[in-house]
């Protein structure tokens, strides 16, 4: 069975523009939680999606946002991206979105903003 | 979800036990207790969770405080692979508002 699969792995973009990652999860699971990684805010919770609709939001700015399509797979959009955005973005699946359930990360894209 | 206390670090010889201890006395009846671990360089692997009884798989064990006030993850004969840094979560049965909410967790550290 093939694991959680993030692309690209690595990015580099400028100040002011606009990314999207990617994720595919694991085939029958339904839910995508996507976190954010830095040396020194740690893990932080970004947002959740079951079934194509957001479940849970942390508490980030608007410039970062989400979706999920009918396969499952999802995107994230952060807008106007500003140096302090460099980071691990992490990409979760898991197959549904209760407690009971464990979560299978991917291996994240790291993004620098410059 | 409830917060969990966790040591910044430990140190284990390899192939001697570690128990990793965790507290979260604010705990509901309705928390799981999920233990995640973090490679260096990877995205954080799944390990266990439990309720209320102790729980076993191919990696670890978990032993849960009769009170649920705390918990102990175990790692049978450590390796160099399981050095990492060991995340204790709770999450509510729901799925709770914030997802997984990672401390700062365990840095593990294993001597050859």
């Amino acid at each position: 069975k093939a694991g959680v699969t993030q692309t690209p792995r690595y990015l580099i973009k400028t100040r002011g523009q606009q990314v999207t990652l990617s994720c595919s999860p694991i085939s029958g699971h339904r839910s995508v939680s996507w976190y954010q990684q830095t040396p020194g805010q740690g893990l932080q919770f970004l947002f959740e999606y079951f079934s194509e609709t957001q479940r849970n939001k942390g508490n980030f700015p608007g410039r970062f946002s989400g979706r999920q399509f009918s396969n499952s797979r999802s995107e994230m959009n952060v807008s106007t991206l500003e140096l302090g955005d460099s980071a691990l973005y992490l990409c979760a699946s898991s197959w549904t979105n209760g407690g009971n359930t464990e979560a299978f990360f991917g291996q994240g894209t790291r993004l620098t903003v410059v | 979800d409830a917060k969990t206390t966790q040591p910044n670090s430990m140190e284990s010889n390899e192939e001697e036990p570690v128990h990793l201890p965790c507290n979260h006395s604010t705990i509901s009846g309705t928390d799981y207790i999920h233990w995640y671990r973090q490679l260096p360089s990877q995205g954080p692997e799944y390990v266990i969770h439990g309720l209320t009884s102790n729980v076993n798989n191919r990696m670890a064990s978990l032993a849960i405080a009769e009170d649920r006030k705390s918990s102990t993850l175990i790692l049978h004969r450590a390796t160099l692979r399981d050095a990492a840094v060991y995340y204790c979560i709770l999450r509510d049965s729901g799925g709770g508002a914030d997802g997984l909410t990672f401390g700062k967790g365990t840095h593990l550290i294993i001597q050859p």
